[in-house]
């Protein structure tokens, strides 16, 4: 069983609409979790970092639910800009991430 | 100022044959990562960096790959007798501090590597 389970979609979704995602990790030892954006033939760049009392940044809210295990990535009023696949990451030590396979997301106008 | 670099961006090789990757960390960073990144994937942990030694080659996937970093700021991966299953996209990142989960790594764009 991998790590990091998301479901890769894809999300097809019109201008102006909110898009939702999830993944599940397998460690409850993990200690930090985040949300990469990887673009089309490019490297992976940190979204966001997901705290446990959930936190926004500007149109996306992460949420965290250790009980669960479970790491939420919500889009909201979502641009062609945000056409990418979304990379659910978790820190299982204090130096190695767990990436998952990605969740693409395209934006249609 | 300068990100990761990574170089070459593409490489064609054929199955058997060496090849090096290199990658330039941003100055002054302490920790070095090598993720390999298959088609459709995420990027898997292959070995970790800080300075020069190498604390973590557990991901490696057989003793064909081989990473050093041996003045603590530049580093190459070797794989030698290259094979079709190592095609992939290698990606190099860095991070500022030493080990601690909060040390955003910043990736390098990538080697993208066939194997023939």
């Amino acid at each position: 069983r991998k790590e990091v389970e998301q479901d890769p979609g894809p999300f097809n979704v019109p201008e102006g609409a909110t898009v939702a995602f999830n993944c599940t990790y397998s460690n409850s030892a993990s200690q930090s979790f985040f949300w990469y954006r990887q673009d089309c033939r490019k490297e992976p760049k940190l979204l966001m970092s997901v705290y446990s009392s959930g936190n926004e940044d500007g149109r996306f809210t992460a949420q965290l639910n250790r009980a669960s295990q479970y790491i939420s990535l919500l889009i909201r009023d979502s641009k062609l800009s945000d056409s990418a696949t979304y990379l659910c990451v978790v820190n299982t030590n204090d130096y190695k991430l767990s990436f998952g396979a990605g969740t693409t997301v395209t934006v249609r106008a | 100022g300068a990100g990761v670099s990574q170089s070459p961006r593409y490489k064609v090789a054929k199955r058997g044959q060496d090849v090096a990757l290199r990658c330039d960390p941003i100055s002054g960073h302490v920790s070095l990562f090598w993720y390999q990144q298959a088609l459709g994937q995420g990027p898997e942990f292959l070995t970790y960096f800080q300075n020069e030694a190498q604390l973590d080659k557990s991901g490696l996937p057989s003793d064909r790959f081989f990473a050093e970093r041996p003045e603590g700021s530049v580093s190459t991966l070797k794989i030698q007798r290259t094979q079709q299953e190592d095609s992939a996209v290698y990606l190099c990142a860095s991070s500022l501090g030493l080990a601690g989960g909060i040390n955003t790594q910043y990736f390098g764009p990538g080697t993208r590597l066939t194997v023939l």
